[in-house]
């Protein structure tokens, strides 16, 4: 199996432009989660998403970031009008259903790094 | 998700072992231990859980305390590629649809391995 995709691996946006991550999940899973980690902090949760379904955005801000998971195609994240704080590596990571008792573990992408000019 | 207590660093020699400790005193009877690493511009990687007992896996063990609220992560040789940032994590397993399955990331210890 593929792990989980995400694409561009690397993104330059001016500031007021809007920025585009992609998440394909690993096959066969249907939770997928997003992460924010600024330079030099630690990993931020930002939002859960089963298909179709926001579960859990209480990591998300207010305005300008929104998150979808459809029920064909990856999971996008979308910043509008970037600001250079919104300048991060965004990780995504999916996990299978649950209804275990192991807790699920997460399995993590490679990244999106944004940097906003 | 209960607070965990990690040392900000740790330095251990190739093909040495690494203890990696971990102080949970507010677990729960629910909460699961995951440990998380991640390597220099890489996403995080899962290593391994346990609940109660001790588990090994390929890649490291995980010793629990009796009374839960310390662990500590065996690197049994480590190697360079061991260096990274480790993240002990208190978990609840759900048995239901729709609970919030975040994971709330801590600083992490980073291990850095001399060769």
């Amino acid at each position: 199996n593929a792990g989980v995709m995400q694409n561009p691996r690397h993104l330059v946006r001016r500031r007021g432009q809007e920025a585009r991550l992609r998440c394909s999940p690993v096959k066969g899973h249907s939770h997928v989660y997003w992460y924010r980690q600024l330079p030099e902090e630690g990993l931020k949760f930002m939002v859960y998403l089963q298909k179709e379904n926001i579960i859990d955005e209480s990591g998300m801000p207010k305005e300008r970031f929104s998150a979808e998971f459809p029920k064909e195609g990856p999971s996008i994240l979308r910043i509008q009008q970037v600001v250079r704080g919104d300048s991060a590596a965004y990780f995504c990571a999916s996990s299978p259903t649950l209804g275990t008792v192991s807790g699920n573990e997460q399995y993590f992408g490679p990244g999106t790094r944004l940097t906003v000019t | 998700d209960a607070k965990t207590t990690q040392p900000n660093s740790m330095e251990s020699n190739e093909e040495e072992p690494v203890h990696l400790p971990c102080n949970h005193s507010t677990i729960s009877g629910t909460d699961y231990i995951h440990w998380y690493r991640q390597l220099p511009s890489q996403g995080p990687e899962y290593v391994i859980h346990g609940l109660t007992s001790n588990v090994n896996n390929r890649m490291a063990s995980l010793a629990i305390a009796e009374d839960r609220k310390s662990s500590t992560l065996i690197l049994h040789r480590a190697t360079l590629r061991d260096a990274a940032v480790y993240y002990c994590i208190l978990r609840v397993a759900t048995l239901t649809q729709g609970g919030s399955e975040k994971l709330v990331f801590g600083k992490g210890t980073k291990l850095t391995v001399n060769p």
